[in-house]
């Protein structure tokens, strides 16, 4: 059974720094992995996919990496700022069998960007 | 583009009620599902939809029953809340083609008293 873990649960950093979250699965049978952002009493908001073929994909000050072989994704957030401050949720889309095109998430980094 | 729209926002029930959450799209998406968020828990799939008239069980289906007559609607049916049935419910949809990412709603904050 796929899982999807992210560590560590919760982040706090001062403005301005660079970070990064990690996320890791068991099984490397993946079609794809997204990385999400919510906010408080609010939805999803997809950031980036990657393609189980691609190694990164970015988008402005994040970047997002894929190692199929090792189960493991992380996200970059260069210049961090108070306006990042949300859970981030990665999400591996399965594979194989009858459900494929479901997505397994890990429980979230919740990251608070300090003034 | 309204996205994912879900309906009502927030919903108090008392146990052994029951409702239909609604959850619409205008995207043209096949794919349709419905999870919840419980605290620890992380987001659980409940139900999916890979196209209208197909749907399917996901991780925690016991107490829920979906439709889907067209390709925009899933609803959501609560048969006789339970207060473990308290939770934050999402719906998400994708395109059945490719790489799409899934686009979610905002939510519907559910309290089963």
């Amino acid at each position: 059974k796929q899982e999807v873990t992210q560590i560590p649960a919760a982040l706090s950093v001062p403005e301005g720094e660079n970070l990064v979250l990690n996320c890791s699965f068991t099984d490397s049978a993946i079609y794809n992995l997204q990385w999400f952002r919510q906010d408080p009493g609010k939805g999803l908001t997809s950031l980036l996919l990657i393609q189980s073929s691609q190694r990164e994909q970015t988008s402005g000050r994040l970047n997002a990496s894929l190692d199929k072989s090792s189960g493991r994704s992380t996200l970059y957030i260069a210049a961090s700022q108070p306006g990042d401050s949300a859970t981030y949720l990665c999400a591996v889309r399965l594979n194989y069998g009858g459900s494929q095109g479901n997505l397994i998430f890990g429980k979230g980094t919740k990251l608070s960007v300090k003034p | 583009n309204a996205g994912v729209t879900q309906t009502p926002k927030f919903q108090v029930l008392k146990t052994g009620q029951s409702m239909t959450l609604q959850c619409a799209q205008d995207m043209n998406h096949e794919y349709m599902s419905w999870y919840r968020q419980d605290p620890g828990m992380g987001l659980r799939l409940i139900h999916y939809s890979v196209g209208a008239g197909i749907t399917d069980q996901g991780e925690v289906p016991n107490g829920y029953n979906v439709s889907r007559s067209t390709t925009e609607d899933f609803p959501l049916r609560l048969l006789s809340a339970a207060p473990s049935q308290t939770s934050v419910y999402f719906c998400a949809s994708r395109s059945g083609y490719g790489n799409q990412p899934q686009h979610f709603g905002d939510g519907t904050r559910l309290s089963i008293l």
